[in-house]
């Protein structure tokens, strides 16, 4: 059954350090990779995915993220983070089916320190 | 472009009341359809699903049901609502394609049962 770990529940970095948020998932064909981003008390947007080719993704908002397949991994990378980018960042991962399933890790809430 | 909608955006409702969540796309047609939970600091649980007209599949059981009375219309309802129910709850919708498409929110619905 495939499934995805975030193992991070709450990260904090300061303004303008980088950023990584790990994310791991166990599927028995190749995935496709999402990463969501939910501020409070709105719906999710959509930052970067993942369905072949090359591995390093770029997104919306200066985000980036890297499949790497020997190590099951799609982690997100930003190299220097705003206020703004504080909220919840959820990695989901789906598979071929007529219905386009995904199934979603349990997020990463990340704070700014100032 | 396509929107999705969601309405009420909050909703308190006692327990035992019953409960009507609506969902509306605009801009496309023929979409896949989706109904997400998502309870306080957790992640999103898919509910429901649906892939045209009158065609609701379940994911896990429970004191809800769904229905999809027009092409872009999805709804959510609970002829009694329990405690449990409270949540986040997410409207979600994708292209009917190759099996592999990415998944777009709505706004969401915060429901309190009390």
């Amino acid at each position: 059954a495939q499934s995805v770990t975030q193992p991070d529940i709450h990260i904090t970095v300061s303004e303008g350090a980088s950023l990584e948020l790990r994310c791991n998932y166990s599927y028995g064909a190749t995935p496709y990779l999402f990463w969501y981003v939910q501020s409070p008390g709105q719906g999710l947007q959509l930052l970067l995915k993942y369905f072949s080719g090359d591995t390093l993704v770029q997104g919306i908002k200066g985000f980036e993220a890297e499949f790497k397949r020997s190590q099951s991994s799609f982690n997100l990378r930003k190299p220097s983070v705003h206020w703004s980018d504080a909220a919840e960042y959820f990695c989901a991962v789906g598979r071929y089916s007529s219905a386009s399933k995904i199934i979603f890790g349990s997020g990463t809430r990340l704070s700014i320190r100032p | 472009s396509q929107t999705i909608h969601q309405w009420p955006a909050t909703l308190v409702q006692p327990v035992g009341s019953p409960l009507s969540l609506e969902c509306t796309v605009e801009g496309t047609s023929n979409p896949n359809l989706y109904w997400y939970r998502q309870a306080a600091g957790r992640g999103l649980q898919l509910l429901f699903y649906s892939v045209g007209i009158g065609q609701i599949s379940s994911e896990v059981p429970q004191n809800l049901s769904a229905s999809r009375p027009q092409d872009r219309q999805f709804i959510l309802s609970s002829k009694k609502l329990l405690l449990s129910d409270s949540g986040f709850y997410l409207c979600a919708w994708t292209l009917r394609g190759q099996g592999k498409e990415t998944q777009y929110f709505g706004p969401g619905t915060r429901l309190l049962v009390l």
